[in-house]
């Protein structure tokens, strides 16, 4: 079946600008992460969602950044006034709810601030 | 806070060499779970295998094998008879048992085999 799809896989910024990174889950996964995966930082947790409860927000490293997620299916991640060190490669991750705790990555987009 | 530290960032072998990727973790929940991830060049990360930490036994899939001992805190990966294509950068991880069960990866391990 269709695996968690990104969009864009690349997006190249100036300074100053807002960008929206979109994610669609695996079907029928209920809950939703974002990542970041950095070369000084390596893979950090961003924020999670799980059905209709609220996100968990603790990762997200400013107030500039933002998610939502309509319907319990797509996701889009906001920065705002991006900066050079919002660049990153940014990844979703999905799983089903349940024993399966095993979360399912998308080929992630690629941010560069320039 | 939990942790996971993959103390080798880098190992190349040549093809058919076994290979081990170490993986230290730390936490003082006594529910969690281990994982081991996959990222090929093409940058798409690929699970590989869960182990939940009241199961200790050891698992076999093919030509990788994962040995999970909790007296240590470690959760070891190794490749028998590698491949070039198995060259990539391993990551270990951890998620605890909580409504989250977000992940915390560890710095990761960039195995190289030449053929």
């Amino acid at each position: 079946g269709a695996g968690v799809s990104q969009s864009p896989s690349n997006k190249v910024t100036e300074k100053g600008k807002d960008v929206e990174l979109r994610c669609d889950p695996i079907s029928g996964h209920t809950a939703l992460y974002w990542y970041r995966q950095s070369l000084g930082q390596g893979l950090e947790f961003l924020i999670y969602f799980q059905g209709n409860s609220a996100p968990d927000k603790s990762g997200l490293p400013s107030d500039r950044f933002s998610a939502e997620r309509t319907g319990g299916s797509v996701s889009t991640l906001t920065i705002q006034r991006t900066q050079q060190e919002d660049s990153a490669v940014y990844l979703c991750a999905s799983r089903i709810q349940g024993a399966a705790v095993e979360q399912y990555f998308g080929p992630g987009t690629r941010l560069t601030v320039t | 806070a939990q942790k996971v530290t993959q103390a080798q960032t880098e190992i190349s072998v040549v093809e058919k060499e076994d290979v081990t990727l170490d993986c230290v973790y730390e936490t003082r929940d006594t529910t969690y779970y281990l994982f081991w991830y996959k990222q090929p060049p093409s940058g798409e990360l690929v699970f590989l295998i869960r182990r939940n930490s009241f199961d200790e036994q050891n698992e076999i899939s093919g030509r990788y094998s994962w040995n999970f001992q909790k007296s240590t805190s470690s959760f070891n990966f190794t490749i028998t008879a590698s491949q070039v294509v198995d060259s990539a950068v391993y990551f270990c991880a951890l998620s605890l048992n909580n409504a989250g069960n977000m992940l915390t990866f560890g710095g990761g391990t960039r195995l190289m085999v030449k053929p």
